[in-house]
């Protein structure tokens, strides 16, 4: 069975710092590995995906993730933070319909 | 496109009515998804349709239904609603085969006092 696990379920950083979301998962199978990111009162929006493909994978808004196999991760970087980035990211994996999602990390951000 | 739609955007019950969530997609996916997001909780799958005429539970599916009207349509009913239902309620979809991407509609906002 599948099975996600994000750390902490609040990380605050300062504009311009490093932001580093973690992600770990359980799966039996090489997944396919999502990012989400949800803004206030909006659905979620696909951050990237990683599908087997280059282990680092880019998504939008200058937002990678890098998938290693030997530590079963997946974790979210982006090298310096804006005040837009403040939101709540979700990771998902999916060896099987439907996907299953962490419960959430929200990313807040100060000036 | 419109992508995924769900109507209404907002509810308010009272314990005890009904109603139903509309959810249709334009990009002719397979597969639909309803989701409650609660905090602290995530996302929490409570039915699914993997294909047209075809339903299945998912981790929270008692208090509702569904039905796959057609290819498009995807609808969730609470037949007697109750205040632990008072969530945010989103529609998913999915193409299928090898692709795993969901996407997702706008959300309702459901409260029920």
């Amino acid at each position: 069975a599948q099975s996600v696990t994000q750390l902490g379920s609040h990380v605050s950083v300062s504009e311009g710092a490093l932001v580093l979301l973690r992600c770990n998962y359980s799966s039996s199978v090489p997944p396919y590995l999502f990012w989400y990111v949800q803004y206030p009162n909006q659905g979620l929006q696909l951050l990237l995906k990683y599908t087997s493909a280059a282990t680092l994978v880019k998504g939008i808004n200058g937002f990678e993730a890098e998938f290693k196999k030997s530590e079963t991760s997946f974790h979210l970087t982006k090298p310096s933070a804006h005040m837009r980035d403040a939101a709540e990211y979700f990771c998902a994996v999916s060896e099987e319909y439907p996907l299953t999602f962490g419960k959430g990390t929200m990313l807040l951000v100060s000036p | 496109n419109a992508g995924v739609t769900q109507t209404p955007k907002f509810q308010v019950l009272k314990t005890g009515q009904s109603m139903t969530l509309q959810c249709a997609q334009d990009m002719n996916h397979n597969s639909m998804y309803w989701y409650r997001q609660d905090p602290g909780m995530g996302l929490r799958l409570i039915y699914y349709s993997a294909s047209e005429g075809t339903t299945d539970k998912g981790e929270v599916p008692n208090g509702y239904n569904v039905s796959r009207l057609n290819k498009r349509e995807f609808s969730l009913r609470l037949e007697s609603a109750a205040p632990s239902q008072t969530s945010v309620y989103f529609c998913a979809s999915v193409e299928g085969g090898d692709s795993y991407e969901q996407y997702f509609g706008p959300g309702t906002r459901l409260t029920v006092t």
